[in-house]
């Protein structure tokens, strides 16, 4: 089983400020089959990007993705006040597709 | 619009059994890899299971192999999730989750329902 972790746990920043959160895989991801996802409290996850770099349908390009084998990045280059949520990275290269234990953006 | 919305969940007695389903529209069912993804309370999120757009390809986590049965009624438009001997453990959200590209197996999940919480306890 291939096992991400993401850092920092949590981030305290502010509006308008660049982000970038980590996630790193115990094993190469196939592929680069590696997806972002953005989780608002009682909301479903929404995905952001796929294939490590591909951003999602309708998606704002102050998101992207980057990174191969063990490590990825997702860069978010201006915080807008509705992208305070918890971000999890996941791998569907190989089963079981497992998640990263998420990164919390808070506002400081 | 691309929907998806879950049914089924309750509160169920530990060993107990639980059916949930998933009703999709807007899309071509029959033409994507569906799963079910759960999230237990104040956790991150566990892949639980994957079905292929025909039925004829499962996959399960370790965690519910042999306990929980994913199916698809294509004819329908309709995934389900049938959880036996259900433990305190599996106390979820569970969301079903359409993949991104059709004819694929392995893909990420772009559609996701609203979820619909299952409660093991006694």
């Amino acid at each position: 089983e291939i096992v991400l972790t993401q850092s920092p746990g949590t981030l305290s920043l502010s509006p308008g400020e660049r982000v970038t959160l980590s996630c790193r895989a115990s094993q190469s991801v196939s592929n680069s089959y590696l997806a972002w996802y953005q989780q608002k409290p009682g909301q479903a996850p929404r995905l952001l990007i796929y294939g490590a770099s591909s951003r999602a349908t309708g998606i704002p390009d102050r998101f992207s993705g980057s990174g191969s084998g063990t490590d990825f990045t997702l860069t978010i280059s201006r915080l807008e006040p509705e992208d305070f949520a918890v971000y999890y990275c996941q791998q569907y290269g190989s089963s079981p597709w497992t998640f990263g234990q998420g990164t919390k953006v808070e506002i400081k | 619009e691309v929907q998806l919305v879950e049914s089924g969940g309750g509160l169920v007695q530990p060993g107990g059994s639980l059916r949930l389903s998933c009703a999709a529209s807007g899309f071509t069912f029959s033409r994507y890899t569906m799963s079910w993804v759960r999230q237990a309370p104040g956790k991150g999120l566990e892949w639980v299971s994957s079905v292929s757009g025909s039925g004829g390809s499962t996959d399960y986590a370790d965690s519910v192999r042999g306990r929980f049965t994913i199916s698809r009624d294509n004819s329908k438009n309709t995934l389900s999730l049938q959880m036996n001997s259900l433990r305190g453990e599996d106390t979820a959200v569970y969301y079903c989750a359409k993949v991104v590209v059709a004819r694929q197996w392995s893909s990420a999940f772009d559609i996701w329902g609203q979820g619909t919480m299952a409660t093991v306890s006694s």
